[in-house]
């Protein structure tokens, strides 16, 4: 099946713990992105790449990284020093940067 | 003013009816428009792009007023599957390589 697999789909950590999320697609898109969603808020975006080998700070970039060494995978990771890490993590993929996007099933972080 | 901005409701309506959501963006350079939808706790969907000369699919069409910088949603006949939250997106400018916005959606309910 076409499409953008993220894991795991839940996934709890201790405070002071970097974890990192999977995200991977068979779609051939360049494109690919991260957003975070909280309760009852809107998506914001974290990280976004267009091509293997590059990435670009979103609007909420602090306490995450990213890499993109591959063009169907993106690992997002939440570092320590991300404040509120707990929300849901939404990755998506385009053909381009500028065209829709399409959305893996998400990932919900608790961190306690 | 946000980039994108859409009533948060709750619209809450019956069966059958027709109720339409708008959203305004600020850029007037904005080239591509779309329609989400997003299910509780789920990952959005798309649901239409938004064309300058309108667009419909079955019950459900979708225009654009560049004049005034908006874009409006109107579902026919509106059925209890169709509750969820509708997320407007905008492509901000039209260099090819900007990531989508999303406005922080409208949630519907439609009661039996």
């Amino acid at each position: 099946d076409g499409g953008i697999t993220q894991s795991p789909k839940y996934l709890f950590r201790k405070e002071g713990q970097n974890v990192t999320l999977s995200c991977e697609q068979n779609l051939n898109h360049d494109a690919m992105y991260w957003y975070r969603q909280d309760p009852g808020q809107g998506l914001r975006l974290i990280y976004y790449s267009q091509i293997v080998n590059d990435f670009q700070k979103g609007d909420i970039a602090e306490g995450y990284s990213v890499s993109r060494e591959k063009k169907e995978s993106f690992p997002l990771t939440v570092t320590s020093a991300q404040k509120n890490p707990t929300a849901f993590y939404l990755c998506a993929s385009g053909m381009t940067v500028g065209t829709e996007a399409f959305f893996g099933q998400g990932t919900r972080l608790t961190v306690v | 003013r946000k980039e994108v901005e859409q009533d948060p409701g709750p619209f809450n309506v019956p069966e059958g009816a027709t109720v339409a959501f708008n959203c305004t963006y600020s850029n007037s350079a904005s080239q591509s428009f779309f329609w989400y939808r997003q299910d509780c706790r789920k990952e959005p969907k798309l649901l239409m792009s938004v064309y300058s000369s309108g667009n419909e699919d079955g019950r459900f069409t979708a225009q654009l007023n560049r004049a005034s910088q908006y874009i409006s949603l109107l579902i026919r006949d509106s059925k209890l599957s169709d509750s969820a939250t509708y997320l407007c997106v905008v492509i901000p400018v039209n260099s090819g390589n900007t990531p989508l916005v999303f406005g922080k959606g409208t949630r519907l309910s439609v009661i039996a």
